[in-house]
């Protein structure tokens, strides 16, 4: 139980496109779900928090208007990288947790983004 | 603020051999506490968590984790490794902060395990 998966796995898309990184929950309902930014050998950086029907809260430093997260549904958050750069290159993972749940998240298998 | 240390980046060990990952953290409170494995180019798989109670926490593959209050520490612990838990082990703390449920990751452990 409690799987979450990503789509896609690995996108590569020319600078100045926008990406869209979908999350979803398989079998359980997401109250909350979570973005976070991993690069090269580090550990996972929390980029914001979504529950659904709700705006984001996105962590200090992070553009929102950059990153765009929506979270319509209790089962899909998506993410969507807009006028993607190189810099914007990395790992991206989602989580989700539910209510009851004990503060667990449940992780997707992530999304490599290269923008050339 | 809540804060996670893992002290070691690397670790090397052989197949068979036991396994001790330390982690120590920083929490106001009673604190949550969850060990995550991941493999290259994967996400995070849970492998155990510790909200109260028995202070020992079985998980899966054979891993346990020990909640030391008075050190504040959840080391990762297994009797013998096998050559497929080679991977990156990360620590994390949450809890129910003013932030939510957001949970702090510790910088991850390398496993490395020689045949």
């Amino acid at each position: 139980g409690a799987v979450v998966s990503q789509h896609p796995s690995r996108v590569i898309c020319k600078s100045g496109t926008s990406v869209k990184i979908e999350c979803r929950s398989l079998d359980f309902q997401a109250t909350t779900m979570f973005w976070y930014r991993q690069f090269p050998k580090q550990s996972l950086m929390l980029m914001a928090t979504s529950n659904e029907g709700s705006k984001a809260t996105y962590e200090q430093g992070v553009e929102k208007d950059k990153f765009l997260i929506n979270h319509a549904s209790l089962t899909l958050s998506t993410l969507t990288v807009t006028s993607a750069h190189p810099e914007d290159s990395s790992f991206y993972i989602c989580s989700a947790s539910f209510l009851g749940g004990r503060e667990t998240q449940y992780f997707g298998p992530g999304t490599r983004l290269l923008v050339l | 603020a809540q804060s996670v240390t893992q002290p070691d980046i690397h670790i090397t060990v052989s197949e068979g051999a036991s396994l001790e990952l330390r982690c120590n953290y920083s929490y106001g409170a009673t604190p949550y506490l969850f060990w995550y494995v991941q493999s290259p180019g994967q996400g995070l798989q849970l492998l155990l968590k510790y909200f109260s109670g028995d202070t020992l926490v079985q998980g899966i593959k054979g891993f346990e984790a020990e909640f030391k209050r008075s050190q504040s520490s959840f080391n990762l612990r297994k009797p013998s490794v096998h050559w497929s838990d080679a991977a990156e082990y990360f620590c994390a703390v949450g809890g129910l902060t003013g932030g939510g449920n957001k949970l702090t990751f510790g910088t991850g452990t390398q496993l490395k395990v020689e045949l």
